[in-house]
């Protein structure tokens, strides 16, 4: 079936230098890609999304960029502060489907 | 907050007694989902929904079965339960999959011992 992977499982970075998490997927008709952060013991959350007629999105902090090519996609939070921390997820939308596949995970530690 | 709840928030039943979980919308959105996170596996798909009545699996549905009478329940049932279905199981629902982000529900912590 179709997956997503990603990685690193875990990060540590320094309070205000920039992270990078990077996924690959399988489908390569997959047409949208929303990462999620999840706090502790909380819901995760959609922090920012791109579709597959772009190559980059930016919100503030946060910008993801999307290589259809390659089939892999990134996430990069730049000055990054301690409630950055938490667990980041990606996840690509299988084609055909109304299915969303998530990636494994990655915890993110910023340590000030 | 989308309007999303998840009940019960916890539960602890023993192996083989049947189980079901409910999640209630106030959204009106067309799409529910139903995942189990576990560690190191993340969040895993294991039913949804596109509409009243109809349903589909994910990728992880054995064990599990799912209805949906109304617009704004959708319900999980663990005909029997075993230990390996013991998880954090976290509702979503979506207006679009193609377009609109999924909000989850803040989840049930299911211990089957």
């Amino acid at each position: 079936g179709e997956n997503v992977e990603q990685h690193p499982s875990t990060l540590s970075v320094q309070e205000g230098d920039s992270a990078v998490i990077k996924c690959t997927y399988s489908d390569s008709a997959s047409n949208y890609f929303p990462w999620y952060k999840q706090e502790l013991g909380k819901r995760p959350q959609l922090i920012i999304d791109i579709r597959s007629n772009v190559g980059e999105k930016k919100d503030q902090r946060i910008a993801v960029t999307l290589n259809k090519t390659a089939k892999h996609f990134s996430l990069h939070i730049t000055e990054t502060q301690p409630e950055d921390s938490a667990v980041y997820f990606c996840a690509a939308k299988i084609s055909n489907t109304d299915k969303l596949i998530f990636g494994t995970g990655t915890r993110l530690q910023v340590f000030p | 907050d989308a309007g999303i709840t998840q009940s019960p928030r916890h539960k602890v039943t023993e192996t083989g007694t049947p189980v079901t979980l409910r999640c209630h919308q106030t959204e009106n959105h067309r799409y529910m989902y139903w995942y189990r996170q576990d560690p190191g596996h993340g969040l895993r798909l294991i039913h949804y929904s596109y509409g009243v009545k109809d349903t589909d699996k994910g990728e992880v549905s054995d064990g599990y079965s799912v209805s949906r009478s109304k617009t704004e329940d959708f319900l999980l049932t663990l005909e029997s339960a075993t230990s390996s279905q013991t998880s954090v199981y976290f509702c979503a629902i979506s207006e679009n999959v193609s377009g609109s982000p999924l909000h989850f529900g803040n989840g049930t912590r299911l211990t089957v011992t």
